[in-house]
């Protein structure tokens, strides 16, 4: 069974539209992450929370948002979305912040942007 | 300018072979190579990991090799299976950054005929 849940699996939008893509996770972990994948770019990260709060933010575009509702959520919030957001979206969780343990990913979200 | 290079871009070995993915980076304070294996439709996994302080990681039939000082590593896949094919990403991180905050290679594409 997956550990790591995301949904939608796709999803289609409207230039312009508004999206969230939803994360739990069921390892117990306390670090959650975001990361991208497009078919121009390799696998980026977007964001990192720990307990909650964010502690890295890499991605330019205020039109990102991460909201963690509970400590095994992280949903990604995207508005005004662009035909260049076309990715996959990836989920991703450690059991600490800390340089220690492996990073696990979630199955992705896959979003296309009209 | 990309920090992680991974070559070849796709691979393609017989079953019984020795697939050899090569990868080398930039930054010199990276000090964490993972290296995660994705089938299609699912999100990556980490397969076999290393430490800068090692020259070589050994899990089965996976083994990486790791030179710091031409800051090149390879993943060696002895006795390749069908069940090998896959994209293979290499990874790196700091020791000062947190574990999640991992800089992806492209890939390498592989496929393993029997």
């Amino acid at each position: 069974d997956p550990k790591i849940i995301q949904k939608p699996k796709y999803l289609v939008a409207v230039t312009g539209s508004e999206k969230i893509l939803i994360c739990e996770q069921y390892l117990g972990h306390n670090a959650m992450y975001w990361y991208r994948q497009s078919a121009k770019k390799p696998l980026e990260f977007m964001f990192s929370y720990s307990y909650q709060k964010l502690m890295d933010n890499q991605t330019a575009s205020s039109r990102f948002q991460p909201q963690s509702s509970k400590k095994n959520h992280l949903d990604l919030q995207i508005t005004a979305l662009k035909p260049d957001d076309s990715a996959t979206y990836f989920c991703a969780s450690s059991q600490d912040a800390e340089n220690t343990g492996q990073l696990y990913f979630g199955e992705g979200s896959k979003l296309t942007v009209l | 300018q990309q920090q992680v290079r991974q070559s070849p871009q796709s691979l393609t070995v017989w079953e019984g072979e020795t697939a050899i993915l090569n990868c080398s980076y930039e930054d010199s304070t990276f000090n964490y190579f993972p290296w995660y294996q994705q089938f299609p439709g699912e999100g990556p996994a980490l397969l076999i990991s290393i430490r800068s302080v090692s020259d070589k990681k050994e899990d089965g039939r996976f083994t990486i090799f790791f030179n710091k000082r031409e800051k090149k590593l390879s993943l060696h896949i002895t006795d390749s299976q069908p069940g090998d094919s896959a994209t293979y990403f290499c990874a790196a991180s700091p020791g000062t950054q947190v574990v999640g905050q991992l800089t992806f290679g492209r890939g390498t594409r592989l496929q393993v005929y029997a």
